[in-house]
């Protein structure tokens, strides 16, 4: 069966600095992989999919299948980047599976 | 443009009560899901639907009932609640389960059971 790890809960970052969300996944094929955000008092929605290789509001992912990770990066973290960040995969004919979430705290 | 529409948004029910989560969409699209969200577990998946008239469960499905007699409605049913359901619930709808499909989520219900 398929499984998405987020192995922090919450990371605390000073505004401007490095960040790195960390998302392993275990899954015998070949996944779609996503990251969701959820601000506050605003529903979930898609912040970008390995598929596109793009890089949203900063943010980019990239898939490292020898590690079977997804891990979310931006240089410069804003405080606006505040939010509960979810790691996702879709493994083949099948619906999404969500990892445990990390809160990221900006501070200033 | 509406999304996906859920309700309630806030719900108290007792322990034995029965109701129903509300969810609609406007887009057309043949996935819907259910997902529960709880601190430090993130979303599990309750019960999806592939399109009108089918339906299957999720990681988590217990005490829980769909239906899917329309393409835009999929209602979420709890039996006789009990205070492990205590959650936010998030029905979501994307176009196919094809990769790369993006899914929408609606506003969530937090529904407390006492």
């Amino acid at each position: 069966a398929q499984r998405v790890t987020q192995p922090e809960k919450l990371l605390s970052v000073f505004k401007g600095a490095p960040v790195e969300l960390k998302c392993n996944y275990s899954y015998s094929g070949s996944p779609e992989l996503f990251w969701y955000v959820q601000y506050s008092r605003q529903r979930l929605q898609l912040l970008l999919r390995h598929i596109s290789r793009e890089s949203i509001k900063g943010f980019t992912a990239d898939l490292n299948k020898g590690e079977t990770s997804f891990h979310l990066k931006k240089p410069f973290a804003q405080e606006e980047d505040s939010a509960m960040y979810y790691c996702a995969l879709i493994p083949a004919g099948n619906m999404l599976t969500f990892g445990g979430g990390t809160r990221l705290m900006v501070k200033p | 443009n509406a999304g996906v529409t859920q309700t309630p948004k806030f719900q108290v029910l007792k322990t034995g009560q029965s109701m129903t989560l509300q969810c609609a969409q406007d887009m057309n699209h043949e996935y819907m899901s259910w997902y529960r969200q709880d601190p430090g577990m993130g979303l599990r998946l309750i019960h999806y639907s592939v399109g009108a008239g089918i339906t299957d469960q999720g990681e988590v499905p217990n005490g829980y009932n769909v239906s899917r007699s329309t393409t835009e409605d999929f209602p979420l049913r709890l039996l006789s609640a009990a205070p492990s359901q205590t959650s936010v619930y998030f029905c979501a709808s994307s176009y196919s389960f094809r990769m790369n499909t993006e899914a929408f989520f609606g506003q969530g219900t937090r529904l407390t059971v006492v």
